[in-house]
């Protein structure tokens, strides 16, 4: 799977909208973009993936850049209950025949939401 | 509908004894994990059940042991317990998203382990 880069820790201001930025540069044509979070001392919690087309769910949307190298995940307003550590993953959807099931987790970017 | 459970929740063991951390999902999920997460670190994945009847080693194995006992359990085990083991275990249960051929993982709320 293709390695990630995040910046360590961002600030948000409660209610204004979050970036969250992940560098993907080796990223396969067969490699979904995944987000996860994990808020303090709880199970990491799926937030979306994407291809290569932009997504949008009920927690964020995912902007792809249309070479795939890079993504941003955006919490449109975020809240204090958004403070958390965000990691993006890309990883072979099993769909594609790949046989690597695990979810590679860097040290992801610690997002604090102030109020 | 529980999702993933896991028992215990902490745990304190000394050097040697052995343990068995249990995990369960009511999802009919075929596929199944277990993480530990060390402190200010990603998790890393230790087994995984890709079916019931099937186990293969993830990236840190050694010193574990795991049965996947029906389709909902899937259980790690400790059989002599060291303080490099201490840490927060995950168990997650992955739903195949057939349409889109991609899948997204459940976790556990973690046990705490503490090896003295």
């Amino acid at each position: 799977d293709a390695k990630t880069t995040q910046p360590p820790s961002m600030d948000c201001a409660e209610g204004r909208a979050a970036n969250l930025p992940c560098n993907h540069s080796t990223i396969s044509g067969n490699e979904y973009v995944y987000w996860y979070r994990q808020i303090h001392s709880q199970g990491p919690q799926y937030i979306i993936h994407g291809l290569k087309n932009n997504e949008t769910n009920e927690m964020a949307s995912l902007i792809i850049t249309e070479d795939r190298k890079s993504s941003t995940l955006i919490l449109p307003h975020a809240t204090l209950r958004d403070t958390a550590v965000y990691y993006c993953i890309v990883r072979v959807s099993r769909g594609s025949g790949g046989s690597n099931y695990k979810l590679t987790f860097g040290k992801g970017t610690l997002l604090t939401v102030n109020p | 509908n529980a999702g993933v459970t896991q028992t215990p929740k902490f745990q304190v063991l000394k050097t040697g004894q052995s343990m068995t951390l249990q995990c369960a999902q009511d999802m009919n999920h075929n596929s199944m994990y277990w993480y530990r997460q060390d402190p200010g670190m990603g998790l890393r994945l230790i087994y995984y059940s890709a079916s019931e009847g099937t186990t293969d080693k993830g990236e840190v194995p050694n010193g574990y042991n795991v049965s996947r006992l029906n389709k909902r359990e899937f259980s790690l085990r400790l059989e002599s317990a060291a303080p490099s083991q201490t840490s927060v275990y995950f168990c997650a249960s992955e739903a195949p998203q057939w349409g889109r051929a991609t899948d997204t993982q459940y976790f556990g709320p973690g046990t705490r382990l503490t090896v003295l």
